[in-house]
Parts: C-alpha cells; sequence; structure tokens
C-alpha cells in the first residue's frame, strides 16, 4: 500500500554543520507534511509543516523543501546543535483530512 | 494551558489481563487521536474521535481494542486480554476540529509491557 518512508534511518552531523533529513512518500493525493522531532521517551514534537501549493517553508533555523515531480520532502536545519538529536519523522495527511500517515523515522545524532 | 495529558506513564500487564490508557486533550480541543508506536518504528495510526463519536477507527484492530470519548471525562482506549504483541507505546494527540490546519499536539505517551 502506499506509505511514507524515510532514506537513511541514521544520521550523524558535527554541532554547527547544517543537517538534511530525507522523506519519500508515495501517495500523490497528499496535499499537506508535517515534521515532527521525537526526543526519547517523549512524544513527537511539530516542527513545521508545508502544503502541497508551496515548494519551500522556512522557520527558525528549519527549512522544509517540497519536490512534487519525484514525491520528496527534506528538512533542512541549519546550525545543529546538540539540542537537536532527536528522531525525526515526516508525516503526510490523507486527502480525507482524518490522520496523519507517518514515516519510520531518521535518528539525528550531533557530535560536540 | 496544559498540553494533552497521558495516564499512566507506563503500564505493565500479564498477559490476558486489561489495559486502560486514559487521555485528556488540551483545552478547547474535541478531537482525539491515537497512535501505537512499536520500538523503532513510526507511529501508526488507530483511531481518531470526536466527544461521543468514533469518526474513523480504520487503524485499531477489530478484536481486544476500544476506543472512547464520552462528553465528560478523558477519552479511553482499552486493550482486553492483553498479549506480548500489544507492548509498545500509545500516543494520544488532540486538534481543535476536523479542518486540518496545523499542529496536531501529542502527549508524552503511555508506555505498555506485557510480560
Amino acid at each position: 500500500g502506499e506509505s511514507v518512508g524515510l532514506h537513511l534511518p541514521t544520521l550523524s552531523v558535527q554541532e554547527g554543520d547544517n543537517s538534511i533529513i530525507n522523506c519519500a512518500y508515495s501517495n500523490s493525493a497528499s496535499d499537506y507534511f508535517i515534521w515532527y522531532k521525537q526526543e526519547s521517551g517523549k512524544g513527537p514534537q511539530f516542527i513545521i509543516d508545508i502544503r502541497s501549493n508551496m515548494d519551500k517553508r522556512q522557520g527558525q533555523r528549519v527549512t522544509v523543501l517540497l519536490n512534487k515531480t519525484v514525491k520528496h520532502l527534506s528538512l533542512q536545519i541549519a546550525a545543529t546543535q546538540p539540542g537537536d538529536s532527536a528522531v525525526y519523522f515526516c508525516a503526510e495527511l490523507e486527502t480525507s483530512g482524518s490522520r496523519l500517515t507517518f514515516g519510520e523515522g531518521t535518528q539525528l545524532t550531533v557530535n560536540p | 494551558n496544559a498540553g494533552v495529558m497521558q495516564n499512566p506513564r507506563h503500564l505493565v500487564r500479564r498477559r490476558g489481563q486489561e489495559a486502560r490508557l486514559r487521555c485528556s486533550p488540551m483545552k478547547g480541543h474535541s478531537h482525539v487521536y491515537w497512535y501505537r508506536q512499536l520500538p523503532e518504528e513510526g507511529l501508526k495510526f488507530m483511531v481518531y474521535l470526536q466527544k461521543e463519536n468514533i469518526i474513523d477507527e480504520s487503524g485499531m484492530p477489530k478484536e481486544r481494542f476500544s476506543a472512547e470519548f464520552p462528553k465528560e471525562g478523558p477519552s479511553i482506549l482499552r486493550i482486553q486480554q492483553v498479549v506480548r504483541g500489544d507492548s509498545a507505546a500509545y500516543f494520544c494527540a488532540s486538534s481543535t476540529g476536523q479542518d486540518f490546519t496545523g499542529e496536531l499536539f501529542f502527549g508524552e505517551g503511555s508506555r505498555l509491557t506485557v510480560l
């Protein structure tokens, strides 16, 4: 069935570097995407979202890029900090609007 | 404004027992979602409820699992006759309505361990 998935299960970066976390989705009908951050033992925390009529959206230190042609989503974190270490999930909204479908997650580790 | 509150945070049950997980949504939120997360995996949708109404339960197993969101009180996810495969973290999230416009606020989760 259609699903949202991640390219890489783990990503290790040096503090201060930029991080890029990728996500592939297969449901071309999805029109809303969200990135969540989940720290160990905690619930997912909203980072940033983007609608399909946009290809880029910026937040504080984070940018989400959407390429609908290849069904690819990415999260860029500028000047990565140790506090950014977590699992990052992309999620897509079903067209029915009643539920989010989550990918499997990427573990980001920031080395000092 | 308190966030989504879940309890218990940790629950241990023996096979065959019942587990009840509670979720109080954020103030002003009338829509509740339940997700299950197995270790090292993503969150899987289970059920979406509005007060006194189940909107979408397509992700919930047909047997042993049930959910409710009464007019008064928290939403409850109930698992009867638990098995080891039910061991997981169960997350609740809430929103203001069906028109999904942004954040879905998650609780800290209830971690169920079945012995």
